[in-house]
């Protein structure tokens, strides 16, 4: 198994660019989830599902769009990238609620 | 609602002293508590859960901790530090609709000096 996967690894963005952070998992895990991690502040909830076509907000949702048509892929959308979402994001999945494991994450800057 | 607050952001300790890092939670609900561990540049690994049962929890890396429901605690320990064990720790409890939500503390970087 190759666990939870994200690409890029790296991305640079100018202000109002969109793009796709990817994230998939080859574990049949019904639980994903989109952390953002930024300095003094651990990570906080962006979106999260509990199975396919099931999505809901997290703590920082704005700015951020999920959808989830495979049990294997979570993808988080950027619509219009500020320098406030310059951060690492993490995807996570579980087959129980209550454990998550991450991806290695993807480190984004916006200027 | 729940709520992490890991007390110190920054712990310096000497190789081979006990690691105490601690966690305390705030939750509406029995809570499911977590220590994970992330090392420079890489995603979290999971060290060690509480969900039920044994309140005294060991994980990987000799690390154990303790949950403490009438003090709101789930401090961290390991008797001996090692220089491998430098990292940033973090606490994290779930969310009480029991969805897979995580609740994150700020972090805590653990420092070990030779």
């Amino acid at each position: 198994n190759a666990g939870v996967t994200q690409t890029p690894k790296f991305q640079v963005l100018k202000t109002g660019q969109s793009m796709t952070l990817q994230c998939a998992q080859d574990m049949n895990h019904e639980y994903m989830s989109w952390y953002r991690q930024d300095p003094g502040m651990g990570l906080r909830l962006i979106h999260y599902s509990v199975g396919a076509g099931i999505t809901d907000q997290g703590e920082v949702p704005n700015g951020y769009n999920v959808s989830r048509s495979t049990t294997e892929d979570f993808p988080l959308r950027l619509l219009s990238a500020a320098p406030s979402q310059t951060s690492v994001y993490f995807c996570a999945s579980s087959s129980n609620p209550n454990e998550q494991y991450f991806g290695p994450g993807t480190r984004l800057t916006v200027t | 609602a729940q709520s992490v607050t890991q007390l110190g952001s920054h712990v310096s300790v000497s190789e081979g002293a006990l690691v105490l890092l601690r966690c305390n939670y705030s939750s509406s609900v029995p809570p499911y508590l977590f220590w994970y561990v992330q090392y420079p540049n890489q995603g979290l690994q999971l060290l060690l859960k509480y969900t039920t049962g044994a309140t005294l929890v060991k994980g990987i890396n000799g690390f154990e901790a303790e949950f403490k429901k009438s003090e709101t605690s789930f401090h961290l320990t390991k008797p001996s530090a090692h220089m491998s064990d430098a990292a940033e720790y973090f606490c994290a409890v779930s969310g009480s609709s029991n969805t897979g939500k995580l609740i994150f503390g700020q972090g805590t970087t653990l420092q070990v000096k030779p």
